[in-house]
C-alpha cells in the first residue's frame, strides 16, 4: 500500500456526459476527502467521509455531483451532465486525523469539451 | 470567500538565497498544514502544526504557527532548485477538520 491511488489520471468528456472517478485511500485511513482544484488556485473542499458515512458536503457540490464510499474502503465521485465549468483537477486525500496530516492522490484531470 | 491569504503569490530567487512565505487569516484554525505541489500532481504534506506558537524545523525549512492560531510562516534557508514548486498552507476547520487551502505561493529557484 504505497499511497492514495486515483483513476483515471486524465478524462476528456463531452459536455452533458456523465463521468465517474475512483479513489483508493491508504487502507488504514478512516478519513477521506474530495477536493477540486482549478489552475492557479488552491484546492477547494467538496466532501468528507468518515468510514462509509458522508458527514459533510460543500455548497460547491451541486445536485449533479454525488459521492460514495461503500464499506468505508474506496470512494467514487460521479458528475452527471458535465458542464465546461466542471473542468478541473479532482483530488482525493485520506488520513487518520489532522495532527498527522493527509495524503493526497495524484488527482484526476477532467476536461469537458 | 478566501479564508487564507498567502504572500507573496510568486517568488523567483537565485539558488542559495533565503525566503519566507506568509499565510494569514482572520479565522482561528485547529491545525495548520503546509504542502508542496508540483505540476500535474497532488499536494505533498511537509508539516502539520497544532499548537499556537509552535515552531517545527525540517532540514532547511522552518515552520511557525502564530500564537493565536490564525497565521503561519514558512522560511527556507539556502534555497535549492529542487525547492521549486507551489507551496500551499491549509487550515483545519470544523468538526470534520476539512482543510481550507490558501491561495498558494509559486516558488522558482534559479540555479
Amino acid at each position: 500500500d504505497t499511497g492514495v491511488s486515483q483513476n483515471p489520471r486524465h478524462k476528456i468528456t463531452k459536455r452533458g456526459q456523465n463521468v465517474t472517478f475512483r479513489c483508493d485511500p491508504i487502507s488504514e485511513h478512516n478519513r477521506l476527502y474530495w477536493y477540486r482544484q482549478t489552475l492557479g488556485q488552491g484546492p477547494e473542499f467538496l466532501t468528507y467521509f468518515q468510514n462509509e458515512a458522508q458527514l459533510e458536503k460543500s455548497r460547491l457540490l451541486s445536485d449533479r455531483f454525488s459521492a460514495e464510499r461503500p464499506k468505508g474502503s474506496f470512494s467514487t465521485l460521479e458528475i452527471q451532465r458535465t458542464e465546461q465549468g466542471d473542468s478541473a483537477m479532482y483530488l482525493c486525500a485520506s488520513g487518520v486525523g489532522q495532527i498527522y496530516g493527509y495524503t493526497f492522490g495524484s488527482g484526476t484531470r477532467l476536461t469537458v469539451v | 470567500t478566501q479564508l487564507l491569504e498567502q504572500s507573496p503569490q510568486f517568488l523567483s530567487i537565485q539558488e542559495g538565497e533565503n525566503l519566507t512565505v506568509y499565510c494569514n487569516s482572520s479565522s482561528v484554525f485547529s491545525s495548520l498544514q503546509w504542502y508542496r505541489q508540483e505540476p500535474g500532481e497532488g499536494p505533498v504534506l511537509l508539516v502539520t502544526v497544532v499548537t499556537g506558537g509552535e515552531v517545527k524545523k525540517l532540514k532547511r525549512l522552518t515552520f511557525q504557527f502564530g500564537d493565536a492560531r490564525k497565521d503561519s510562516s514558512l522560511h527556507i534557508t539556502a534555497a535549492q532548485p529542487g525547492d521549486t514548486g507551489l507551496y500551499l498552507c491549509a487550515g483545519g476547520r470544523g468538526a470534520t477538520n476539512k482543510l481550507i487551502f490558501g491561495t498558494g505561493t509559486l516558488l522558482a529557484v534559479q540555479p
